[in-house]
């Protein structure tokens, strides 16, 4: 069972400074098996990313998924308001499993 | 667009049975898997199981002596039913289309937007 790790566990920024959230996997992942989605409170995680760098359906370009191995990460280049809230990446599997979140503040 | 609305009790007394439905609207049932997956502080997101709509099912190996998930096609739905549940099983529950790919969960693409179950007497 591949076991993901998130960090930071929360990231302080302000609107329009990049963020840079990382998602490490315990073993190799293979054929870019890995999702990122938000979540905002009182709601269900949204899909952002598959595939690693595959943005899903009208998601803003400013989304950036990358990483290859153990060590992915998910960028925003620009975050609106809108935007901070928790992320999870996610790892395909017979049995998927979750990383923890890494909420994202407004500083 | 695909919607998603769990239905069911949001209070189960411990050692009883969880049962909980998800109904599909603006798509056929027919055509994906579908999953269920709780959130709770303690555990954080985890994946329950999933049926296909011939009626295919898989679980997550943690929980599968106690799940059994159902569809339900020409109602479009389908269901989820937990067993001997303690205050652990305590979450929100989501119910979400799947895509799967030989056997292989690869992602959740649209989500209900959650029921809290409570586990006490």
């Amino acid at each position: 069972e591949i076991v993901l790790t998130q960090s930071p566990g929360t990231l302080s920024l302000s609107p329009g400074e990049r963020a840079t959230l990382s998602c490490r996997a315990s073993q190799s992942v293979s054929n870019n098996h890995l999702a990122w989605y938000q979540q905002k409170p009182g709601q269900a995680p949204r899909l952002l990313i598959y595939g690693v760098s595959t943005r899903a359906t009208g998601i803003p370009d400013r989304f950036s998924g990358s990483g290859s191995g153990t060590d992915f990460t998910l960028t925003i280049s620009r975050p609106e308001p809108e935007d901070f809230a928790v992320y999870f990446c996610q790892h395909y599997d017979y049995s998927p499993s979750f990383g923890q979140g890494t909420r994202l503040d407004i500083k | 667009q695909v919607q998603l609305q769990e239905s069911g009790p949001g209070l189960v007394r411990p050692s009883e049975t969880l049962s909980l439905t998800c109904t599909v609207s603006g798509g056929s049932i027919s055509v994906y898997h579908w999953s269920w997956i709780r959130q709770s502080p303690g555990r954080g997101l985890e994946w329950i199981g999933y049926t296909y709509h011939s009626g295919s099912t898989n679980y997550n190996p943690s929980l599968k002596s106690r799940v059994t998930i159902s569809v339900d096609t020409p109602k479009n739905q389908f269901s989820l039913k937990l067993s001997s549940v303690t205050a652990a099983d305590t979450a929100v529950y989501y119910c979400a289309r799947t895509r799967v790919g030989w056997e292989t969960v690869y992602f959740f693409d649209y989500w209900g937007q959650g029921a809290q179950v409570t586990v006490s007497s």
